[in-house]
């Protein structure tokens, strides 16, 4: 069965700095997809970012991007120049083979002025 | 701009009731999930649907039933709630699965269901 594991429940980090979350999975597929997800206060989830399980280059969005290990199995999100505005809870989450999007626990960031 | 409803943003229920949480998408998608949230545990998936009148267990199902009669419904059913259900409910959809895991999961805003 996959798993998805986000080891840090609540990450702080001062406005304009770097944060990065971490994230470990597991499965025994080769073809997958990884995903970032953003939940703020006003709880809808607005996806922030996705990798593919067989591009090897990290995907970038902007000030948020991705350090995908496939060997080690880890999947760390990385935000550059914080803003007030990236306080939220973020979840990285798997889909395989299967089509469910399995989700870690979750962690909390908050931003500070 | 495409949605996924959920019907209510919060709901207080007493122990033993009979609760229907409802999920409306308008986007044609074929497969349709309930999650439930808790803190600590993260989303954990209660029931799929692949097409209408098709459900599937999830990981956490017991103490819950769904319906699927329309395309772009799919209600989740608490036959009997109780104080341990109180927790945050979110539909998602996503389009055929056969289309390949890159699709996107659309989420709804999440119910916020109080047992009492």
């Amino acid at each position: 069965a996959q798993t998805v594991t986000q080891s840090q429940p609540e990450m702080s980090v001062q406005e304009a700095e770097t944060v990065t979350l971490s994230c470990t999975y597991d499965t025994s597929e080769s073809n997958y997809y990884l995903f970032w997800y953003k939940q703020p206060p006003s709880r809808q989830m607005i996806l922030v970012i996705r990798q593919e399980a067989y591009k090897q280059q990290n995907a970038t969005e902007n000030r948020f991007s991705v350090n995908f290990q496939k060997a080690a199995k880890s999947f760390s999100l990385k935000i550059s120049d914080s803003q007030l505005g990236d306080t939220a809870m973020y979840f990285c989450a798997f889909i395989g083979q299967g089509g469910k999007l399995i989700f870690g626990q979750g962690t909390e960031l908050s931003v500070k002025p | 701009d495409v949605k996924v409803t959920q019907s209510s943003r919060y709901l207080v229920k007493r122990t033993g009731e009979k609760v229907f949480l409802e999920c409306v998408q308008d986007m044609d998608h074929e497969n349709m999930f309930w999650y439930r949230q808790d803190p600590g545990l993260g989303l954990r998936l209660i029931y799929f649907s692949y097409d209408v009148k098709m459900k599937e267990k999830g990981d956490i199902p017991e103490g819950y039933s769904v319906s699927r009669e329309k395309k772009e419904r799919f209600s989740l059913i608490l036959e009997s709630a109780s104080t341990n259900q109180t927790s945050m409910y979110l539909c998602a959809s996503s389009p055929n699965l056969h289309a390949g895991p890159n699709y996107g999961y659309t989420f709804g805003s999440g119910t916020r269901l109080t047992v009492v």
